[in-house]
């Protein structure tokens, strides 16, 4: 498998349930991101991850909880959404020191909170 | 004002037209520029990086003008397959937060 690749590609869940989007890259890059693009608002760069550590955090609320095991996985954790919180939430990846370019987006989850 | 700010369009234009997209950015500390492309309920792919001295890619350029913050995207030849939106993109340093504006929307019909 080449690229990027998210799971789920659309979820629907309730405010009260905990759901996990995962992201795995095939490009041995060393540099992660999530992503968030609402209807009608540019995206929004959510999380950024260089060698596994957390290196931004975009003023997110804490409902959202990122996780990076590796430098091929990155997971974003969901506990008590809003239905504002529904969007397209994208997974990036780059090779650092390529000009700060994600050069490869995954699909994208598209999320739905009831 | 945003950061990035773009023309959202539609640009409506024929096969065969050419067309230009314009991209203002506000921080002037701004150190790479890129276009990308997105293809309705896809993912954004990228489409070029812009360098200080201009770039081609076959039919498509980039120019990039520093002092009045400006970036622009030109098409030549319009094909139907560039329907599309086209999002620019500026990051402030590199490996780091990358900016996007909201797009430019093209269609081309035949």
């Amino acid at each position: 498998e080449t690229g990027v690749t998210q799971t789920p590609r659309h979820l629907v869940m309730g405010m009260t349930n905990k759901k996990s989007l995962k992201c795995e890259q095939h490009l041995g890059h060393n540099a992660m991101y999530w992503y968030k693009q609402s209807a009608k608002k540019p995206l929004e760069l959510m999380f950024v991850y260089n060698f596994k550590e957390q290196t931004e955090n975009n003023s997110v609320p804490s409902r959202f909880s990122p996780e990076c095991p590796n430098s091929s996985h990155l997971f974003l954790h969901l506990h008590t959404l809003q239905p504002e919180d529904s969007a397209l939430y994208l997974c990036a990846s780059s090779q650092e020191g390529a000009g700060g370019a994600p050069g490869f987006f995954g699909p994208g989850t598209r999320l739905t909170v009831l | 004002r945003k950061e990035v700010e773009q023309d959202p369009g539609p640009f409506n234009v024929p096969e065969g037209a050419t067309v230009a997209f314009n991209c203002t950015y506000s921080n002037s500390a701004s150190q790479s520029f890129f276009w990308y492309r997105q293809d309705c309920r896809k993912e954004p792919k990228l489409l070029m990086s812009v360098y200080s001295s201009g770039n081609e890619d076959g039919r498509f350029t980039a120019q990039l003008n520093r002092a009045s913050q400006y970036i622009s995207l030109l098409i030549r030849d319009s094909k139907l397959s560039d329907s599309a939106t086209y999002l620019c993109v500026v990051s402030h340093q590199a490996g780091t937060a990358l900016i996007f504006g909201k797009g430019t929307t093209l269609s081309v019909s035949s």
